[in-house]
């Protein structure tokens, strides 16, 4: 079965605090997303990756970083978190032209 | 820039009954359309999509019809059933990304309530 795995369910940091959150993915997509979901504000693109090493800000991209040094591992950074960051984030990956994403089960983040 | 708006929820039906979930979009040029759903405690999941004007999606008993000349995607299924409770979000595609990613745009997600 194919599979989007994120390390964290449920977080829980204090402000200022630096902030990781991987995903990984097993079916060799060259494109990897981060999404973060809030009630009324749907699916909002932080960051995505096209490629290792490659990267591209999406919407909100402000507060946040990215690293993607394999293929199969795309990771989120807080450098400092906000209580404002208190959300649930959502990995995802594609092949290339492609419109279907496959989403893993989220990361809950709560800053404290 | 793309957008999606979709009708507000929550949505609550008896079983069996009729459910239509309204999706407009607002785009340049000729994107792709999907629904996709989330149910309780788990990740997003592609429901049905359709990627050009007039192709009808459909899955697990659910259909859409992509109209370009409504702008709109609205997800139907005849005959819901308390399993189909989740919350359902409509997106466009945007091709154009860097390396050939699609950028999906979502709308803010209707969530559906089906009791017995």
């Amino acid at each position: 079965d194919v599979k989007v795995t994120q390390s964290s369910r449920y977080l829980v940091k204090r402000t200022g605090e630096k902030v990781f959150l991987e995903c990984v993915q097993d079916m060799d997509h060259e494109n990897m997303f981060w999404y973060r979901q809030d009630p009324g504000l749907g699916l909002r693109l932080i960051y995505f990756s096209y490629d290792v090493k490659m990267k591209e800000k999406g919407d909100i991209p402000e507060g946040y970083s990215v690293s993607r040094e394999k293929k199969e591992r795309f990771s989120l950074i807080l450098e400092s978190a906000s209580t404002n960051q208190t959300s649930m984030y959502l990995c995802a990956s594609s092949r290339v032209f492609t419109g279907e994403l496959f989403f893993g089960e989220g990361s809950r983040l709560t800053v404290l | 820039g793309n957008s999606v708006t979709q009708m507000e929820g929550p949505v609550t039906l008896s079983e069996e009954a009729f459910l239509t979930i309204n999706c407009t979009y607002t785009a340049t040029g000729y994107p792709s359309l999907f629904w996709y759903v989330q149910y309780p405690g788990e990740g997003l999941q592609l429901l049905l999509k359709a990627t050009k004007a007039d192709d009808k999606g459909s899955n697990k008993g659910f259909e859409a019809t992509y109209r370009k000349e409504t702008t709109s995607f609205h997800l139907e299924k005849g005959s819901v059933q308390v399993s189909d409770s989740a919350v359902y979000f409509c997106a466009l595609s945007d091709l154009g990304l860097t390396g050939g990613g699609n950028k999906l745009t979502f709308g803010t997600g209707t969530q559906l309530k089906v009791e017995l």
